[in-house]
């Protein structure tokens, strides 16, 4: 089992939708976790981190269930620049620094 | 977020030749710096993660000999691929953290290599 796991999708939606992602984690001792977004031939970009009591920015909310060992990204009234791969990242801080990264989930938005 | 750059953004060479990228934190110090490499529409891969001060971790299958790291301060880490091969192209992201944060990284904007 990957230490964390995405959809890969991709995702089609259009203008307007929501749209929701998952990602599921293998060591329950993480400690952090993130949503970056990474456009085409591009480093990737923080988009939020997310606690435990969910957090929200703009259309974004990202939600984390501890018990479950999942976190999730909501999209709301998608734009067509949301379109991008979105990874989800877990860092452990266990003995050390050490960031896993999803595979990514790529998301394409069309009028 | 945290600004850190990354130079240079492209660099073409021939094969066999040494190529030295340069990562800096602007406005954090970073006390770890990490190397990814990714190849098109596949994930981050990360090669290795670098302390200030001490010699860096390379993960698993990366050869340490032919990509040489070194993070002398808190703001600059540099990654210096030797005597690099066409297997050798590919996109070089570096990302900073701050070990005392909690655990967000920042990525450089990359630097893309071709290797004749």
């Amino acid at each position: 089992r990957k230490e964390v796991e995405q959809d890969p999708g991709p995702f089609n939606v259009p203008e307007g939708a929501t749209v929701a992602f998952n990602c599921t984690y293998s060591n329950s001792a993480s400690q952090s976790f993130f949503w970056y977004r990474q456009d085409c031939r591009k480093e990737p970009k923080l988009l939020m981190s997310v606690y435990s009591s969910g957090n929200e920015d703009g259309r974004f909310t990202a939600q984390l269930n501890r018990a479950s060992q999942y976190i999730s990204l909501l999209i709301r009234d998608s734009k067509l620049s949301d379109s991008a791969t979105y990874l989800c990242v877990v860092n452990p801080r266990t003995g050390g620094f050490k960031t896993i990264f999803g595979a990514g989930t790529r998301l394409f938005v069309k009028a | 977020g945290a600004v850190v750059s990354q130079h240079p953004s492209r660099v073409i060479c021939k094969s066999g030749t040494s190529v030295k990228i340069e990562c800096r934190s602007l406005d954090f110090q970073a006390t770890t710096m990490f190397w990814y490499r990714q190849f098109p529409k596949k994930s981050l891969m990360l090669m290795a993660t670098s302390n200030e001060g001490s010699k860096a971790t390379y993960e698993q299958g990366v050869e340490k000999d032919k990509f040489l790291i070194n993070h002398a301060s808190l703001t600059l880490s540099t990654l210096t691929v030797t005597s690099a091969h066409p297997e050798d192209s590919s996109f070089y992201i570096c990302s900073a953290g701050d070990l005392r944060g909690i655990g967000e990284q920042f990525f450089g904007p990359g630097t893309r290599l071709t290797v004749l």
